[in-house]
């Protein structure tokens, strides 16, 4: 069973431009989540989609992100107006709502850095 | 508001140490689940156990055991017998149902050194 993957692993960007990351879940999943890391802390919910429907947003996520699961198989997230404050690690999640009690398995991340 | 806190920032032990990491959290809902989560230096967050709010049973698996008291919200995490490549960030998660979805609440998380 492929987990899941994202792309790229890392980014380097100036201040002020746009960066668009991919997730693919393991196959099947119908639900996709999408989480951010700073350094010593944590990972923060950002969103999530059930097939291709965005259920549910946090307040961390400014109108400068939008995520997309057009197909409800990938997902992108994009930060438009990229800032130094966005610098983290994202992270991606699957799971399926036919198992009891979701279990989420991660992506190895796309580390963003924003100089 | 659904919090963990996991009090222990950084631990070093020697290998072969028994180890402990602490999770305590705080939830109004009756259902829930709790995760531990490692996290090696590459960064993917690797799942290692779930569990049932209704289901106390302290579990075992390998060199690890997780004891969940549902009295003092801990769901503590130990190691026996630690090896170096037990290092890692370990994270303690809690399940939040919001509309349909789970998502996550994690911890800090506990940086764990094994030395030799």
């Amino acid at each position: 069973d492929t987990g899941v993957s994202q792309d790229p692993r890392h980014k380097i960007t100036k201040r002020g431009q746009n960066v668009t990351f991919r997730c693919d879940p393991i196959s099947e999943h119908n639900r996709l989540y999408w989480y951010r890391q700073t350094l010593g802390q944590g990972p923060e919910f950002l969103t999530y989609f059930q097939n291709e429907a965005q259920l549910e947003k946090s307040r961390l996520l400014s109108d400068r992100f939008s995520a997309e699961r057009p197909k409800g198989s990938f997902s992108t997230l994009e930060i438009q107006r990229t800032e130094q404050g966005d610098s983290a690690m994202y992270l991606c999640a699957s799971t399926t709502t036919r198992a009891t009690g979701e279990t989420q398995y991660f992506g190895p991340g796309t580390r963003l850095l924003v100089l | 508001a659904q919090k963990v806190t996991q009090a222990q920032t950084e631990i070093s032990v020697v290998e072969k140490e028994d180890v402990t990491l602490d999770c305590v959290y705080e939830t109004r809902d009756t259902t829930y689940y709790l995760f531990w989560y490692k996290q090696p230096p590459s960064g993917e967050l690797v799942f290692l156990i779930r569990r049932n709010s209704f289901d106390e049973q302290n579990e075992i698996s390998g060199r690890y055991s997780w004891n969940f008291q549902k009295s003092t919200s801990s769901f503590n995490f130990t190691i026996t017998a630690s090896q170096v490549v037990d290092s890692a960030v370990y994270f303690c998660a809690l399940s939040e149902n919001t509309g349909g979805g789970n998502k996550l609440t994690f911890g800090t998380g506990t940086q764990l050194k094994v030395e030799l």
